[in-house]
C-alpha cells in the first residue's frame, strides 16, 4: 500500500499569516496521463470533509484563492496564502493512484 | 444540486449486523462511482472501497474485505454498507463520497455514527 505521510500533525496559526503542510507518497503519484492523484480535503469541526485541491494543483470549486496546491512524484504542498478563522480543522492529503486509496494523518490547524 | 444523503446513527452490540445507507440525489445515479470512508480517532480517515453503480461491481480494502458489503438499489438511487460481526473497534463515524474522474471524491455525505457497545 502506499503510505501518505503529513507534516506538521499539528499547526497553530496566527490569522492573516501564511501557513503549508507537506504530504510525502512511498510511491510517486504521477500518472503516465501526466496527472498527480494527489488530493487535499478539509474537515471542519462538526462537517464532513470536503474537496480543496484534486489532482495536486487544481483549487475544486467554491474553494478560495487563498488555497494552493503544488508539487508532483513524491512531495506535495498545500499553501494558504492568508489564514483566516474558518480555515481551522483538519487537514488530510489522500492518494488516488491506486488501491486502496490512503490517507495522511491529518494536520489539525488551529488558531495561535 | 448534488447531495449525499446518509441514514442515521446506529447503536449494536458487538457480534451484530448494521446497514448503513447512502441516497444520492441531483445526479444521474449510475454515472458516478460511490466510495466509503471510515473516520476513527486513531486511524483518521481509511478508505473501506466503492461500487460502481451501474454494474454492481465492488473493490474493498484488505482490512475491510469479508466483513463489509457493498451493494446499491439503482431504482431508489441508494447505496448501501452493511457491516457484520461488529466489534466495539469498529465505532466509527462511516462516510460515503461520490467519486470524480476516478482521482477524488467531490461530494461527501453528512456521516452516519455507528457506536458498537456491549
Amino acid at each position: 500500500d502506499i503510505v501518505m505521510t503529513q507534516s506538521p500533525l499539528s499547526l497553530p496559526v496566527t490569522p492573516g499569516e501564511p501557513a503549508s503542510i507537506s504530504c510525502r507518497s512511498t510511491q510517486s503519484l504521477l500518472h503516465s496521463n501526466g496527472n498527480n492523484y494527489l488530493g487535499w480535503y478539509l474537515q471542519k469541526p462538526g462537517q464532513s470533509p470536503h474537496l480543496l485541491i484534486y489532482l495536486a494543483s487544481n483549487r475544486a470549486s467554491g474553494v478560495s484563492d487563498r488555497f494552493s496546491g503544488s508539487g508532483s512524484g513524491t512531495d506535495f504542498i498545500l499553501k494558504i496564502s492568508r489564514v483566516e478563522a474558518e480555515d481551522v480543522g483538519v487537514y488530510y492529503c489522500m492518494q488516488a493512484l491506486e488501491t486502496p486509496w490512503t490517507f495522511g494523518q491529518g494536520t489539525k490547524v488551529e488558531i495561535k | 444540486q448534488v447531495q449525499m444523503v446518509q441514514s442515521g446513527a446506529e447503536v449494536t452490540k458487538p457480534g451484530a449486523s448494521v446497514k448503513v445507507s447512502c441516497k444520492a440525489a441531483g445526479y444521474t445515479f449510475s454515472d458516478y462511482y460511490i466510495h466509503w470512508i471510515q473516520l476513527t480517532p486513531g486511524q483518521g480517515l481509511e478508505w473501506m472501497g466503492w461500487i460502481n453503480p451501474h454494474s454492481g461491481d465492488t473493490n474493498y480494502a484488505q482490512k475491510f474485505q469479508g466483513w463489509v458489503t457493498l451493494t446499491r438499489d439503482t431504482s431508489i438511487s441508494t447505496a448501501h454498507m452493511e457491516l457484520s460481526r461488529l466489534k466495539p473497534d469498529d465505532t466509527a463515524v462511516y462516510y460515503c463520497a461520490r467519486e470524480k474522474q476516478a482521482a477524488y471524491f467531490d461530494y461527501w455525505g453528512q456521516g452516519t455514527l455507528v457506536t458498537v457497545s456491549s
